[in-house]
């Protein structure tokens, strides 16, 4: 059973540009779960989305960044018009469901360079 | 979602059982203990969870006090490679509310000395 899979594991953009990160879960998960890893700091959730929905975006900045979850194919987090600040870890995780029962399984992560 | 508290860090023997505390005296009883742990810069990696009883996996075991109130984690033999950043997470049964992220604080870094 293949983990959570996420790419590109490295992107480089310069600023201005537009990132796009892509999240595919583990078989049989429909709850994906982003979040983000400044240098030298800790995990921070950024948004929870079930298939063609967005749950919650408590932890997401409000301009340049949005997530999706088609009905067909991977996850997506888009962040537009990328500035240096944005240089961090983006990781994802999945679940089967949002009980806290369920565990989330995270993917390795892209890791995202604002030149 | 209860807060966590943990050692910044710790150190241990290669082959001897590193235990790893948490407390988080806030827990409710719809509220699991969680325990992850992110080696370098990879993605965080489950190890166990627990709600009341103790827990084993092929892993690492979890105690978890009768109150409820703290909890350990053991691994049984620590290898060089369990050198980590070990995060003990407190998450509610029940979805919604702001409750469905993961709350990471800074864990504990376990350094495995040989």
């Amino acid at each position: 059973n293949a983990g959570v899979m996420q790419n590109p594991r490295h992107l480089v953009r310069r600023r201005g540009q537009e990132a796009r990160l892509r999240c595919s879960p583990m078989k049989g998960h429909s709850h994906v779960y982003w979040y983000r890893q400044l240098p030298e700091e800790g995990l921070k959730f950024m948004v929870y989305l079930q298939k063609e929905n967005i749950i919650d975006e408590s932890g997401m900045p409000k301009e340049r960044f949005s997530a999706e979850f088609p009905k067909e194919g991977p996850s997506i987090l888009r962040i537009q018009q990328v500035v240096r600040g944005d240089s961090a870890a983006y990781f994802c995780a999945s679940s089967p469901s949002a009980s806290g029962s369920d565990t989330q399984y995270f993917g390795p992560g892209t890791r995202l360079t604002v030149l | 979602d209860a807060k966590t508290t943990q050692p910044p860090s710790m150190d241990c023997a290669e082959g001897r059982a590193a235990n790893l505390p948490c407390n988080h005296s806030t827990i409710s009883g719809n509220e699991y203990v969680y325990w992850y742990r992110q080696i370098h810069s990879q993605g965080p990696q489950y190890i166990i969870h627990g709600l009341k009883n103790n827990e084993t996996n092929e892993m690492a075991s979890l105690i978890i006090t009768e109150d409820r109130k703290s909890s350990t984690l053991i691994l049984p033999h620590a290898t060089l490679r369990d050198t980590a950043v070990y995060y003990c997470i407190v998450r509610s049964f029940y979805s919604g509310g702001g409750a469905d992220g993961l709350t990471f604080g800074k864990g504990t870094h376990l350094i495995i000395q040989p």
